[in-house]
C-alpha cells in the first residue's frame, strides 16, 4: 500500500453546498494532484501542488479551490457544489517534479450532486 | 491544451486472445506511462518509457515509445478475465510533473 487514502470514499450532496474532499500521505510527497474522472473524458487535472501552500491551476479548475497546509494533507473544495461535478475524484502524489516513476494514486472518491 | 488521443475505447475479446492500444498526440513527450484501473480503484502504474523507440515488457504486457515521440503502444498478449479493467496512457512534457491522460480503453475479457 502506497500510503495515500481519500476521504470519504462516497458522497451525495445537494447542488450550492460546498463539499471538501481530502487526501492524506504517508509517503512525505512533495508533489500532490487533483484529477476528476468521467467517461469519455480520461483524467483531467483539477489542481496540483508542488509543496506547502505552493498550489496551482490545472485544465478544469473553475469551481475549485484547494489548500495544503501540510506535507501530508491536501484538501479539494467545490466551492458550490453542481451537478456537473459529479463526478469520481482521484488524488496522486509523486515524489519527483518531472513524476520520472509515475503517479501513486488513491482509490477515489465518488461524489453525486443531486 | 495538450491531448492525448486513445484508441481503441472498448474491446470486448475472448479468453486468450491478444490485445493492443495505442495513444497518439500531436505534441512530444519526454514519459509514456500506461495505467490500468480496476472498478472501484484507483489506476495502477504497469509500464514506463523514457525514451524514444524504448521497448519494455511486463509479463505478458508490451509497450512501446513511439520513434516520433507522439504516440505509444500497449500490447496484451495471452489474455485472462483478470485484464479486465481500463487501460490508460498518459504523457509527461517538460519539467511540471503533469501528467497528460488519454480517454481510456476499456477492455473485457470474456472466458
Amino acid at each position: 500500500d502506497a500510503g495515500i487514502t481519500q476521504s470519504p470514499r462516497h458522497k451525495v450532496t445537494e447542488t450550492g453546498t460546498p463539499v471538501t474532499l481530502r487526501c492524506h500521505q504517508t509517503e512525505n510527497h512533495r508533489y500532490m494532484y487533483w484529477y476528476r474522472q468521467d467517461p469519455g473524458h480520461g483524467l483531467r487535472l483539477i489542481h496540483y501542488s508542488y509543496g506547502v501552500k505552493d498550489t496551482d491551476k490545472g485544465e478544469v479548475s473553475d469551481g475549485y479551490s484547494v489548500s495544503r497546509s501540510k506535507t501530508e494533507d491536501f484538501l479539494l473544495t467545490l466551492e458550490s457544489a453542481t451537478s456537473s461535478q459529479t463526478s469520481v475524484y482521484f488524488c496522486a502524489i509523486s515524489g519527483s517534479p518531472q513524476a520520472t516513476y509515475g503517479y501513486t494514486f488513491g482509490s477515489g472518491t465518488r461524489l453525486t450532486v443531486v | 491544451g495538450q491531448q492525448l488521443n486513445q484508441s481503441p475505447q472498448s474491446m470486448f475479446i475472448q479468453e486468450g486472445e491478444d490485445v493492443s492500444m495505442n495513444c497518439t498526440s500531436s505534441s512530444i513527450f519526454n514519459t509514456w506511462l500506461w495505467y490500468k484501473q480496476e472498478p472501484g480503484e484507483g489506476p495502477v502504474l504497469l509500464i514506463a518509457l523514457y525514451k524514444a523507440g524504448e521497448l519494455t515488457s511486463n509479463g505478458r504486457l508490451t509497450a512501446q515509445f513511439g520513434i516520433t515521440r507522439k504516440d505509444s503502444f500497449l500490447n496484451i498478449s495471452a489474455s485472462i478475465p483478470s485484464d479486465v479493467g481500463i487501460y490508460f496512457c498518459a504523457g509527461l512534457t517538460g519539467n511540471t510533473g503533469k501528467l497528460i491522460f488519454g480517454q481510456g480503453t476499456t477492455l473485457q475479457v470474456k472466458p
